[in-house]
């Protein structure tokens, strides 16, 4: 089975500063997905990045990138000029390739942005 | 594009009556929908996987009785939870995914389920 796990509970940090955001996660399988989702206080759940594990390029969307280092199962995001928007609950997931797609979510990190 | 909605937003109602949540993914066609349940201040945990056609795959410890799910076409999944009490209160959310395995969930705005 596999886990993810997100050991900061809480972050803030000032406006326009970077943030990273930790997850390592745990499995047997070689090839598999990690997404960073973000809730919201609306509850609504939106994809942040997605990164394949065969690629070992870090994927990045705008101010959001990761740093996907396979061998250590860690997979951690960064937001760059960080802005009040992106306060939110930030989870880690891991998906399995074709026939176990189900996601795996972390506990959450509760992300504030200060103005 | 990938719209997933889900309906109602919010249902009140007591102790003894059956809830259905509705799942639907506007602009493209999901042969894949997942049901999550999310407790205050906690992750979200995958009740069941749902495929059209062919009958739910429920997690360990989640009851099927209690929690019907149909997936009749291939733009609609509902959840009805039968026979609610108050600890079935909670926030349900869906999502969606295409018919690649390569693409990503599409989650719905969530149900917050009262029971009183």
């Amino acid at each position: 089975a596999q886990t993810v796990t997100q050991s900061q509970p809480e972050m803030s940090v000032q406006e326009a500063e970077t943030v990273t955001l930790s997850c390592t996660y745990d499995t047997s399988e070689s090839n598999y997905y990690l997404f960073w989702y973000k809730q919201p206080p609306s509850r609504q759940m939106i994809l942040v990045i997605r990164q394949e594990a065969y690629k070992q390029q870090n994927a990045t969307e705008n101010r959001f990138s990761v740093n996907f280092q396979k061998a250590a199962k860690s997979f951690s995001l960064k937001i760059s000029d960080s802005q009040l928007g992106d306060t939110a609950m930030y989870f880690c997931a891991f998906s399995g390739r074709v026939g176990n797609e189900k996601l795996t979510f972390g506990t959450g990190t509760r992300l504030t942005i200060i103005p | 594009g990938a719209v997933v909605s889900q309906h109602p937003s919010w249902v009140i109602c007591k102790s003894g009556t059956s809830v259905k949540i509705e799942c639907r993914s506007l602009d493209f066609q999901a042969t894949t929908m997942f049901w999550y349940r999310q407790f205050p201040k906690q992750s979200l945990m995958l009740m069941a996987t749902s495929n059209e056609g062919s009958k739910a795959t429920y997690e360990q410890g989640v009851e099927k009785d209690k929690f019907l799910i149909n997936h009749a076409s291939l733009t609609l999944s509902t959840l009805t939870v039968t026979s609610a009490h108050p600890e079935d209160s909670s926030f349900y959310i869906c999502s969606a995914r295409g018919p690649s395995s390569n693409q990503p969930q599409h989650f719905g705005d969530g149900t917050r389920l009262s029971i009183l």
